[in-house]
């Protein structure tokens, strides 16, 4: 899992429930990563943070919050679910000046 | 909009055959192209990557090959093989002022080799 950890792999949530994914990494990383994977449209960033205690939106962050609060964790939250947000989720952490990036083995979540 | 395009979406590929795979970008700040693998169930990994002061990039069967002139770069795999059955995504990033590198993805490729 290149050093990244996400829990939980799998839920399942009713609309307007609420949720948080923890990403947790092994290594000492500033850049951590949340990712959206759905069917043809690749990976899309959700936020991203470049070191404890910042983060920033990418590039569909509406309906999640994140919070970075010390250098190995990075949390996504979903506060009221709703269908469009069925996907699978990946975190991932940098490697410092280039744009490699290390994924987590993703969490898949349903919104019924 | 997006601003780095991927095709094709799918692709068949007769064993020990090449399979080539398209990107192309728009925005020339962008100065690192990795490649990335995922099989199904698991999280994409990186699986080469080139800088755009470089025309070719050779690991193994795998190669890329970068025309910065026309904004456009491609991943070869020679000699195909059935374990290479994955989705492959290009991407770019750029640096951007919180001194990290931000990371734009092509929608993917799913590619099947068939004995």
């Amino acid at each position: 899992n290149a050093g990244v950890t996400q829990t939980p792999k799998f839920q399942v949530l009713k609309t307007g429930q609420s949720m948080t994914l923890q990403c947790a990494q092994d290594m000492n990383h500033n850049s951590m990563y949340w990712y959206r994977q759905d069917p043809g449209m690749g990976l899309r960033l959700i936020y991203y943070s470049a070191s404890e205690g910042t983060t920033d939106k990418g590039e569909v962050p509406n309906g999640y919050n994140v919070s970075r609060l010390n250098k190995r964790e990075f949390s996504l939250r979903l506060e009221s679910a709703a269908p469009s947000q069925t996907s699978v989720y990946f975190c991932a952490r940098g490697t410092g000046n280039t744009g490699e990036l290390f994924f987590g083995e993703g969490s898949r979540l349903t919104v019924l | 909009q997006q601003q780095v395009k991927q095709s094709p979406q799918s692709l068949i590929v007769q064993k020990g055959g090449i399979s080539i795979i398209n990107c192309a970008y728009e925005n020339t700040a962008f100065d690192y192209f990795p490649w990335y693998q995922q099989f199904p169930g698991k999280g994409p990994a990186l699986l080469i990557a080139i800088r755009p002061d470089v025309s070719e990039k050779k690991e193994g069967r795998f190669t890329i090959s970068f025309n910065k002139s026309a904004k456009q770069f491609s991943l070869h795999i020679m000699d195909s093989q059935p374990g290479d059955s994955a989705t492959y995504f290009c991407a770019a990033s750029i640096r951007n002022s919180g001194g990290y590198q931000k990371v734009t993805f092509g929608t993917g490729t799913k590619l099947q080799v068939i004995p």
